[in-house]
């Protein structure tokens, strides 16, 4: 398995521009996760999809973002418009519960540089 | 709310000492309790978690960790560590939602490893 790819893998862009984060997670998981990491503020859960579905946003720092999973192989999140604090790695990560267990992987992660 | 406390910002150790990474987490049931590790430009790597079970548990890179119900810690240990062990780690608590166990993570301890 190729693991979870996110793309791009850096991604510079001016004030104001609209940002798109892609995210293909690992075939059969129905869990996708978007955290960001930041110096000041370490991981922070952004948004979760169960099939899908969103069932989680509220970590989602306001209405410039938004995050859609339109199919189980495929997620994006955007950020209209980028703002220089938007700065920061982003990563998407997948699971699946096998039994008892609830296998997490993460991506290598888009680091995101607006200037 | 779960939340996690890693005290050591950063750890300093020399090739071949072992190694004691500290983690408490504050969780009302028993928690799914997980240590990754973070290379520089990388994603994050699932090192050991724990369900239930053996309280001891093993993990890749020779690591492991033991959880302790009475002092809610989860330390992550390595007898010898090696230079190619300098990177950042991340311990995180699971708490249920939406069907699974959603992580939350600490801030992360920096070690770094001096030949």
């Amino acid at each position: 398995d190729a693991g979870v790819i996110q793309s791009p893998r850096h991604e510079v862009t001016e004030m104001g521009q609209e940002v798109t984060l892609r995210c293909k997670p690992i075939s059969g998981h129905d869990y996708l996760f978007w955290y960001r990491q930041t110096m000041m503020r370490g991981l922070e859960l952004l948004i979760y999809f169960n099939n899908n579905v969103p069932i989680d946003d509220s970590g989602m720092p306001e209405d410039r973002f938004s995050a859609k999973m339109p199919n189980a192989s495929f997620s994006t999140l955007k950020i209209q418009p980028s703002e220089p604090r938007d700065s920061a790695v982003y990563f998407c990560a997948s699971s699946v519960r096998t039994g008892g267990d609830y296998g997490y992987t993460f991506g290598s992660g888009t680091r995101l540089t607006v200037v | 709310a779960q939340s996690v406390t890693q005290p050591d910002i950063h750890i300093t150790v020399s090739e071949g000492a072992s190694l004691e990474l500290r983690c408490n987490y504050s969780y009302g049931a028993t928690p799914y309790l997980f240590w990754y590790v973070q290379s520089p430009g990388q994603g994050l790597q699932l090192l050991l978690k724990y369900f239930s079970g053996d309280t001891l548990v093993q993990g890749i890179k020779g690591f492991e960790a033991e959880f302790k119900r009475s002092q809610s810690s989860f330390n992550l240990r390595k007898p010898s560590v090696h230079w190619s062990d300098a990177a950042e780690y991340f311990c995180a608590v699971g708490a249920p939602s939406g069907g699974s166990y959603i992580p939350t993570f600490g801030r992360g301890t920096s070690l770094i490893v001096h030949p």
